[in-house]
């Protein structure tokens, strides 16, 4: 049972540039979201989902596009990557009716020059 | 609307000494509240959370936090801090309904000294 995993850990973009970040979860969490964490601001929503085939925006969506074609499965992409957008990156899952609490994953520290 | 505020952005303590971590909230109803840890180059694990009953819950690692509704604070205590417990420490309110369900504080940076 591997929770929640994040993948690529690391990378690094030059502005313009585009990638997508990818979240898997094996506890069948109907629920998945993604934050980005910056120093001093603590970690802000940018997208979730409720479920599959269903995303919604958070506190910060802009230039994120997010899907969610499997149930396990939550993709962040940047389709035209700015400094600003350098950042830590976390996935996050829970599910409805099971305690609120959510389970994170490692992390992608994405920086962009 | 809900807010969550960690006064301490960063506390320096002797190991073995007592620490506490402060964290006060915002929100109309009872809330359900978290603290989570993040150790370093690592994810955030949950170490305790409050959702009714006992205002004074035990966590892991030997953390504790207690609730206190007239104050509206949910402060995280350990009695004898170890050089593991180096690490960023985040305060979360949980609201009972919706999906988007959980804001956190700014964190608190803990460092430990021999």
């Amino acid at each position: 049972n591997a929770g929640v995993t994040q993948t690529p850990k690391f990378r690094v973009l030059k502005t313009g540039q585009s990638m997508t970040l990818l979240c898997a979860q094996d506890m069948n969490h109907e629920y998945m979201y993604w934050y980005r964490q910056d120093p001093g601001m603590g970690l802000r929503l940018i997208h979730y989902s409720v479920g599959e085939g269903t995303t919604a925006k958070g506190e910060v969506p802009d230039g994120y596009n997010v899907s969610r074609l499997k149930k396990q499965n939550f993709l962040l992409g940047l389709e035209s990557a700015a400094p600003s957008q350098t950042s830590v990156y976390f996935c996050a899952s829970r599910q409805p009716g099971q305690g609120y609490e959510q389970y994170f994953g490692p992390g992608t520290r994405l920086t962009v020059t | 609307a809900q807010s969550v505020t960690q006064p301490d952005i960063h506390i320096t303590v002797s190991e073995g000494a007592s620490l506490e971590l402060r964290c006060n909230y915002s929100y109309g109803a009872t809330p359900y509240l978290f603290w989570y840890v993040q150790s370093p180059g690592q994810g955030l694990q949950l170490l305790l959370k409050y959702f009714s009953g006992d205002t004074l819950v035990q966590g892991i690692k030997g953390f504790e936090a207690e609730f206190k509704r007239s104050q509206s604070s949910f402060n995280l205590r350990k009695p004898s801090v170890h050089w593991s417990d180096a690490a960023e420490y985040f305060c979360a309110v949980g609201r009972q309904t919706g999906a988007n369900n959980l804001f956190f504080g700014t964190g608190t940076r803990l460092t430990v000294i021999p």
